[in-house]
């Protein structure tokens, strides 16, 4: 059974277009996260949930726009996708807002052409 | 404020030699420093925690690092490497105030074992 699970795996997109990554943890856990690893595998923190309200909100473009439907569910949908969107994204859960153990899916690549 | 700076982007060493990978950390508050190692197109897995109590923390495969708050240093140790050791490692900090909750990640360290 897979932790921290996330769909699709790959995504290939043209600019301007808009698009959604879904992710999904059985952990039992309230606290999800969306992060970004750049080409350079620079990983930084985009957003956070705890039981469906929005802890952290990084400066992140307004096209970038998380929704929790249920504290397992933490999905990340973009708007207008630009060129330097391209990336790994990464969802991560941790038991609580301390988050000082993190458990990651497996990624979503992004390509924008 | 919070950051991590991994002071070696690639590390290559042979096989059974011992490692180690280093992490430097600045903030304001206490801190809590974790390592984490991401093996070629997976997410990242923890490796290893320092929360609080004894400085030497062991982890997962072989792992430990050692807390030294006087040079601000979270250095991951393995005294024999294998080449499933291979990936990238990530040191991160969480602090608390305003950054509490919130995992800020250094550059990574490719660990590269040769036979």
């Amino acid at each position: 059974d897979t932790a921290v699970s996330q769909t699709p795996k790959y995504l290939v997109t043209q600019m301007g277009n808009d698009k959604s990554i879904k992710c999904e943890q059985n952990l039992g856990h309230d606290t999800m996260y969306w992060y970004k690893q750049d080409s350079k595998k620079f990983l930084k923190i985009m957003f956070s949930y705890n039981n469906k309200e929005l802890i952290i909100n990084e400066t992140v473009p307004n096209r970038f726009s998380p929704k929790s439907p249920d504290k397992a569910h933490l999905n990340l949908h973009i708007n207008s996708l630009e060129l330097g969107d391209s990336a790994v994204y990464f969802c991560a859960s941790s038991q609580d807002l301390a988050g000082y153990e993190q458990y990651f899916g497996p990624g979503t690549r992004l390509t924008v052409t | 404020a919070q950051s991590v700076t991994q002071l070696d982007s690639q590390v290559p060493v042979f096989e059974e030699a011992p490692v180690e990978l280093r992490c430097n950390y600045s903030s304001s508050v206490s801190v809590y420093l974790f390592w984490y190692v991401q093996y070629p197109n997976q997410g990242l897995q923890l490796l290893l925690k320092y929360l609080s109590g004894s400085t030497l923390v062991k982890g997962i495969n072989g792992f430990e690092a050692e807390f030294n708050k006087s040079q601000t240093s979270f250095h991951l140790r393995k005294p024999s490497v294998h080449i499933s050791d291979t990936a990238e490692y990530f040191c991160a900090v969480s602090a608390g105030g305003t950054s509490y909750g919130k995992l800020t990640f250094g550059q990574g360290t490719i660990l590269t074992v040769h036979p």
